[in-house]
């Protein structure tokens, strides 16, 4: 079992440009989140996919948004990327309603310049 | 709104006992967790605490949770330098589960060899 695999590892886009971040669930798990890490602080919550529909939402504008694949992979997209969006966004995957654990990713390193 | 809460830094000597603590305001949290990352890394699932317990033991790792003041800790028995890394408290919310983590600020632990 590879567990929670994510795409690419690090990244370093322009100021208002667009990114695409990939994630692997954990075999046999069917929910995925999306997290970011600014440097220094703890992870917080983006949002979450289920059945390839957003069901959760944190405090995030809409220039975040995302997708979920029927092989339960997902994507994390950003528009207009700003100097603050840098940080390590991070991929949790878990089972839908089994409320216990969530295995996290290694995380992509974004940097915005 | 969920908010939790840990001191930033914590150093031990290597063999020591390290208490790490948090707390938290959700009252209807079910499940805290814990949670390890090392330098560059993802975060690593230690253990997790369902709400109606207050004691989880598993292996060096001791969970202690007061519901009534809102505090967990952690206790990390005969410290080893491989145990330098910071630690994250989170927490679920009734209705979201694992799926939606609010996480502390992390502390970081560096053990003294």
């Amino acid at each position: 079992d590879a567990g929670v695999t994510q795409s690419p590892t690090h990244l370093i886009k322009t100021r208002g440009q667009q990114v695409t971040l990939r994630c692997s669930p954990k075999s046999g798990h069917d929910t995925v989140s999306w997290y970011q890490q600014a440097l220094g602080q703890g992870p917080q919550f983006i949002f979450q996919y289920y059945e390839e529909e957003e069901r959760q939402r944190g405090n995030f504008p809409d220039r975040f948004s995302g997708h979920q694949f029927p092989n339960y992979s997902s994507e994390l997209n950003v528009n207009a990327l700003l100097l603050g969006d840098s940080a390590l966004y991070l991929c949790a995957s878990s089972l839908q309603g089994v409320n216990t654990e969530a295995f996290f990713g290694q995380g992509t390193r974004l940097t915005v310049v | 709104g969920e908010d939790v809460e840990q001191s930033l830094f914590l150093s031990v000597r290597e063999g020591d006992s390290s208490v790490i603590n948090c707390t938290y305001t959700d009252s209807s949290s079910t499940y805290l967790y814990w949670y390890k990352q090392e330098p560059g890394a993802g975060l690593q699932l230690l253990t997790y605490i369902f709400s109606n317990m207050d004691m989880k033991q598993d292996q060096r790792l001791t969970v202690l949770l007061n519901k009534k003041d809102k505090h967990l800790s952690l206790r990390i028995a005969d410290t080893q330098t491989g145990d330098s890394a910071i630690y994250f408290c989170a927490e679920s919310p009734l209705q979201t589960g694992a799926n939606n983590l609010f996480f502390g600020t992390g502390t970081r632990l560096t053990v003294i060899p």
